[in-house]
């Protein structure tokens, strides 16, 4: 089962506006949260992430907001710029123990789909 | 630089043999993952190492796969009896020192399976 969704495989938008990078998930366990970029033939680089306990984290042109009623999480990049071009993951952990299930978690991410973002000059 | 590194970066290999791939942290960390990406898809977990111990595996992990870490420093990802669905990337990645479960990859190992 897809816990971690990205339902929009591509994002078209102009130099200098607002990228919006939208992903949702299933798991209530969930409380960390991450945002990664992936260029080509190159391992996933890290760009912000998010507690459970908060509602919006900024670093730079990179917000993430995460609405949890909805359990759903945003990415926004303002202003977007062409090396912003790149494959955006969004990614969630759990680190409570499933005390039901005897199961324990060790922080290991989830990861969506991917959303290609591509940023024309 | 993520300060890990991985190789081979590429291989190529036939359906059937053994191939073995290599993650080594630049400095200590004592909590190194495995994942696996294929096209179109998120990276998948493997498994995770705590230091030696191999503390979690994925259900994804068949018998063919198998991972070490000995004295908790590099770690080597071993997949016997290559099929063709195992061409993947295989990332190595190590726990960040932030709250947040931040992981932070190497570059990856592009394997192909003919």
């Amino acid at each position: 089962d897809q816990q971690v969704k990205q339902n929009s495989p591509s994002l078209s938008v102009q130099e200098g506006r607002i990228s919006i990078l939208n992903c949702d998930y299933t798991n209530s366990m969930f409380d960390y949260f991450l945002w990664y970029k992936k260029y080509p033939a190159e391992g996933p680089t890290f760009l912000i992430s998010i507690s459970s306990i908060k509602d919006k984290n900024e670093d730079g042109r990179f917000t993430v907001f995460l609405n949890k009623s909805a359990k759903h999480l945003s990415l926004h990049i303002v202003p977007s710029q062409p090396g912003d071009s790149a494959v955006y993951f969004c990614a969630a952990s759990a680190t409570r123990t499933l005390a039901n299930a005897g199961g324990t978690s060790y922080g290991k991410l989830t990861f969506g789909q991917g959303t290609i973002l591509t940023v024309h000059p | 630089d993520t300060g890990v590194s991985q190789n081979p970066r590429h291989k190529i290999t036939k359906r059937g043999q053994n191939v073995t791939f290599r993650c080594d942290p630049i400095s200590e960390h004592n909590r190194l993952y495995w994942y696996r990406q294929t096209l179109g898809q998120g990276p998948e977990f493997l498994t995770y190492f705590q230091n030696e111990a191999q503390l979690e595996k994925s259900r994804l992990l068949s018998d063919r796969f198998s991972a070490e870490r000995p004295k908790g420093s590099f770690s080597t990802l071993e997949i016997q009896r290559t099929e063709q669905g195992d061409s993947a990337m295989y990332l190595c990645a190590l726990r960040g020192p932030g709250l947040y479960n931040e992981q932070f990859f190497g570059p990856g190992t592009r394997l192909t399976v003919l």
